[in-house]
């Protein structure tokens, strides 16, 4: 299994340029999330789904929106990039059997993402 | 609202000392409660994790947690660092409601000195 992937690793954009965050998990896991990590702030929850054609806001969920049409992929989109959201990403999948509450978060490589 | 405060933002220690890294967290009810390890440009791998049962919890390399209750506090030790425990740590804890949000501390920079 490859767990959790993403891609790109590195991107560079400018202020109001669009792109998009690619993330796969191959583990089946039902509920999938986007993160952003910046210095002293620990990780903060943008988007999260519990199943292909269910998403949900997190904590941070403004200037990016969130699709999933398969089980597999959760792509972030940022549809005009500011500064402001210049940080590293990170994807996250995790089963909801069971004691889901309790259940472990796989975390993908993460993107480093400059908007200049 | 929930939060976790881990109060110390770079440790340094030398290699073959002990570690305690400190978290306290804020929850109405009992946390589901998680230690994740970062080293530089990773993502984040889950050390361990306590929700219910034996207040001691046994992670991977060695870590272990102590959950209590009557200090808001879920601490990670390990008896004897190694320089491959240079990271950066943090503590979690799951949101109140919904599908497990976790609420994460702003992490701790550990270097270990040879």
């Amino acid at each position: 299994n490859a767990g959790v992937t993403q891609t790109p690793k590195f991107q560079v954009l400018k202020t109001g340029q669009s792109m998009t965050l690619q993330c796969a998990q191959d583990m089946n896991h039902e509920y999938m999330s986007w993160y952003r990590q910046d210095p002293g702030m620990g990780l903060r929850l943008i988007h999260y789904s519990v199943g292909a054609g269910i998403t949900d806001q997190g904590e941070v969920p403004n200037g990016y929106n969130v699709s999933r049409s398969t089980t597999e992929d959760f792509p972030l989109r940022l549809l005009s990039a500011a500064p402001s959201q210049t940080s590293v990403y990170f994807c996250a999948s995790k089963p909801l059997a069971g004691g889901y509450l309790g259940n472990e978060q796989f975390f993908g490589p993460g993107t480093r993402l400059t908007v200049l | 609202a929930q939060s976790v405060t881990q109060p110390d933002i770079h440790i340094t220690v030398s290699e073959g000392a002990s570690l305690e890294l400190r978290c306290n967290y804020s929850y109405g009810a009992t946390p589901y409660l998680f230690w994740y390890v970062q080293s530089p440009g990773q993502g984040l791998q889950l050390l361990l994790k306590y929700f219910s049962g034996d207040t001691l919890v046994q992670g991977i390399k060695g870590f272990e947690a102590e959950f209590k209750r009557s200090q808001s506090s879920f601490n990670l030790r390990k008896p004897s660092v190694h320089w491959s425990d240079a990271a950066e740590y943090f503590c979690a804890v799951t949101s109140e409601g919904g599908y497990n949000k976790l609420i994460f501390g702003a992490g701790t920079r550990l270097a270990v000195h040879p």
